[in-house]
């Protein structure tokens, strides 16, 4: 069965920091890579995503990620956080099977910014 | 435009009950996904439906039915309620067309306790 980890549960940063979160799947095959974020007491929201070429994604809020397919990794990064960042980030892959989609969540990075 | 509606916000029900969750899809989508997301972890799959068909579902009991409507709306139902199915129960909609590159839209949740 496929499955989503990441490692970073609980990240705190100060503002101007750079933050890296790691996700890494067991999924050999096709797969679409996506980031998501949650801000407090709101929906989750796409922060990008990846289904093919460039192995370097460019989200919303200058967020990127890294697919290395060889590593099963799709890592994301942001070179200076805000205090806006404060959000729980949820990495997901969703594979096909017969036509249709399943995806998969890992279990979130809580990420608390401090100014 | 609306964005992906779900109703009721909260709920709460006695164990051995049963309970119906309720969502709209956002303008011009005909997919919807169910998930459940307990404290802490990451969202999980329940199911997806396209063309009122249950096309893709995780592991997840028979307890756990639903059914979507020609208007692509859907509902959630679970039967036989337990302890543990106390969780936020989020709808996704996303446009089966765009299933290859798809992201999905999620609705605010209904927190549903189970007492």
């Amino acid at each position: 069965a496929q499955s989503v980890s990441q490692h970073n549960h609980h990240v705190i940063l100060s503002e101007a920091a750079s933050l890296e979160l790691g996700c890494n799947y067991s999924y050999g095959g096709t797969v679409n890579l996506f980031w998501y974020v949650q801000y407090p007491g709101q929906h989750l929201q796409l922060l990008l995503k990846y289904f093919s070429g460039d192995p370097l994604v460019k989200g919303i809020k200058g967020f990127e990620a890294e697919f290395i397919k060889s590593k099963f990794s799709f890592n994301l990064r942001k070179p200076s956080v805000q205090w806006s960042d404060t959000a729980e980030y949820f990495c997901a892959v969703n594979r096909y099977s017969g036509g249709y989609q399943k995806v998969t969540f890992g279990t979130g990075t809580k990420l608390q910014v401090i100014p | 435009d609306a964005g992906v509606t779900q109703s009721p916000t909260h709920l709460i029900k006695t164990r051995g009950q049963q309970v119906t969750l309720r969502c709209s899809p956002k303008s011009g989508h005909d997919t919807v996904s169910w998930y459940q997301q307990a404290l802490g972890q990451g969202p999980q799959f329940i199911f997806q439906y396209y063309e009122e068909e249950e096309r893709q579902r995780g592991n997840f009991p028979d307890r756990f039915s639903g059914h979507q409507f020609p208007n692509y709306s859907s509902e959630l139902n679970v039967n036989a309620l337990w302890l543990g199915d106390s969780a936020l129960y989020l709808c996704a909609s996303s446009p089966y067309r765009d299933r290859v590159t798809d992201t999905q839209y999620f609705g605010p949740g209904t927190r549903l306790t189970v007492l």
